[in-house]
């Protein structure tokens, strides 16, 4: 079955302060890992990575991927208030039996709370 | 850019009762997925629609059951509501089912009691 595990699942920091959310995965057929931030309601998309090796950023946080380790890992550099949110990483499997089939695979989140 | 919008934002059912939540797909997208979010858990894959046909199916009964139109817009329909129901529906939508990155709407919270 098709795991994701995210670590740790919460994380209380102080505003500047650079933080590292972790996420390992198991998964047949892997297409893609995806992270996206979830505030209230909606999960924002903030990145995805399909290559080992290769950063991704926006502004202060950037995510990378390591393919034969099965992990990714999200940095948010000089955190502010409004990083104060649920981050949820999550696995896309590629085309099985001729279908495409984009599921994603949700960890269970890191909720990251940023004091002032 | 319009993006993905779900309706209503919350619902009080009664367990047994049924229950249709409707999501319009973002402009330019073809497929749509909906996910169930218990309280203090990630999003669970409930089923996905690509060119009105559903195309993949996560560990739900079929009493879950969806529709999506012309349009790309959808339904989830859960017959025979019970307690464990009670949870945030995201839908999302992209534009094929493999290479584009998923986009949320802001769900819609059901309370079954």
């Amino acid at each position: 079955e098709d795991k994701v595990v995210q670590s740790p699942l919460s994380l209380v920091v102080h505003e500047g302060d650079t933080v590292t959310l972790n996420c390992s995965y198991e998964v047949t057929n892997f297409r893609s890992l995806l992270w996206y931030k979830q505030e209230k309601k909606a999960p924002t998309f903030l990145f995805m990575l399909t290559s080992s090796g290769i950063e991704k950023k926006s502004g202060r946080l950037s995510s990378i991927l390591d393919k034969k380790e099965l992990f990714s890992i999200l940095n948010i550099t000089a955190t502010q208030t409004g990083d104060s949110a649920v981050y949820l990483c999550a696995v896309r499997k590629g085309v099985t039996g001729g279908t495409s089939y984009g599921k994603l695979t949700f960890g269970q989140g890191t909720i990251l709370t940023v004091h002032p | 850019e319009t993006g993905v919008t779900q309706s209503p934002t919350h619902l009080i059912k009664t367990r047994g009762q049924q229950v249709t939540l409707r999501c319009s797909s973002q402009s330019g997208h073809n497929t749509v997925s909906w996910y169930q979010q218990a309280l203090g858990q990630g999003p669970q894959f409930i089923f996905q629609y690509y060119r009105e046909e559903e195309n993949g199916r996560g560990n739900f009964p079929p009493r879950f059951s969806g529709l999506q139109f012309p349009n790309y817009s959808s339904e989830l329909n859960v017959n025979a509501l019970e307690l464990d129901d009670s949870a945030l529906y995201l839908c999302a939508s992209s534009f094929g089912t493999g290479t584009s990155p998923l986009h949320f709407g802001n769900g819609t919270r059901l309370t079954v009691t």
